[in-house]
C-alpha cells in the first residue's frame, strides 16, 4: 500500500545526542517536506526537497539538516539535540505543484531531556 | 506574504448537528488552492477537502462542504451530521505560487455524544 512512513514514532533522548528521524514514501513523489509542530499549534515548514540532491530550508529556522539521496527517503538529522528541539516532526510528500495535496506521515514526537 | 487565519481555537458540537469552522487568508495571487486538513488525536493528518480558486462552485465531499468567498478571502468548512470520529484538529491551508503550503493555527473540534 502506498504510504509515507516515519520512524521512530516517539523518542526520548538526552541533551547533546545526535538523532536522525527517518521518513520514507512509496508513492514515487518528487516533493518531500518536513514540518515542525508544537502541541496544539500550527505547522511550520523547516525543510523541503523537490527531488534527489535538492534540499531547501523552510520558513522556520531550524538547526536540523536533511538529505535526499534517494527519491523515497528524506531523513532529518539533529547533530546535538537540545530541550528546545522538543516537538513533533511531520514528514509529508506531494506528487506535483499547484494542487499541492500533501500526504503526511504519522509524525515523530521528540523529547529532549 | 500570504497568511492564513483561523480565529476559533476550539469548537464543540453535538453529535448529528452541523458545525462551521472559519478560515480567512490574505494573498495578492489570483490562482491558488485552499485546503482543509484533519488531524485526529495521535493519528495521521489527512486531507478533508480542496478548493481551486478559479472554480466558483464550492467543493463538497460527502458530509463536508466549503463556503468559498474569493472576494472576501474567506474559506469556511461546514461539517453536517457530525460524528464522534470527526473529533480532531482542523487546519486550513493555502497553496500558491511558491508551492509551499501555509497553514493556519488550527481549530480543535470536539464532537459531543
Amino acid at each position: 500500500e502506498a504510504d509515507i512512513y516515519q520512524t521512530p514514532r516517539y523518542l526520548v533522548i538526552g541533551t547533546g545526542k545526535k538523532i536522525t528521524l527517518e521518513c520514507s514514501q512509496t508513492m514515487g513523489h518528487d516533493k518531500m517536506y518536513w514540518y515542525q509542530q508544537d502541541p496544539g499549534m500550527e505547522l511550520h515548514l523547516i525543510h523541503y526537497s523537490y527531488g534527489v540532491n535538492s534540499t531547501e530550508k523552510g520558513d522556520l529556522s531550524s538547526e536540523s539538516t536533511v538529505s535526499r539521496i534517494r527519491t523515497e527517503h528524506f531523513p532529518l538529522t539533529l547533530e546535538s539535540a537540545r530541550p528546545s528541539h522538543t516537538s513533533q516532526y511531520l514528514c509529508a510528500s506531494s506528487e506535483g505543484f499547484g494542487a499541492n495535496v500533501l500526504t503526511f506521515g504519522a509524525g515523530s514526537r521528540l523529547t529532549v531531556l | 506574504a500570504q497568511t492564513v487565519t483561523q480565529s476559533q481555537p476550539e469548537m464543540s458540537v453535538q453529535e448529528a448537528e452541523t458545525v462551521t469552522l472559519s478560515c480567512t487568508y490574505d494573498t495578492s495571487e489570483n490562482n491558488y488552492y485552499l485546503f482543509w486538513y484533519k488531524q485526529p488525536p495521535s493519528r495521521q493528518m489527512i486531507l478533508v477537502i480542496r478548493q481551486e480558486a478559479y472554480k466558483q462552485q464550492n467543493a463538497t465531499e460527502n458530509r463536508f462542504s466549503v463556503n468559498f468567498q474569493k472576494a472576501a478571502k474567506s474559506f469556511s468548512l461546514k461539517i453536517s451530521d457530525s460524528q464522534l470520529g470527526d473529533t480532531a484538529m482542523y487546519f486550513c491551508a493555502f497553496g500558491g505560487a511558491t508551492n509551499k503550503l501555509i497553514f493556519g493555527t488550527g481549530t480543535l473540534l470536539a464532537v459531543q455524544p
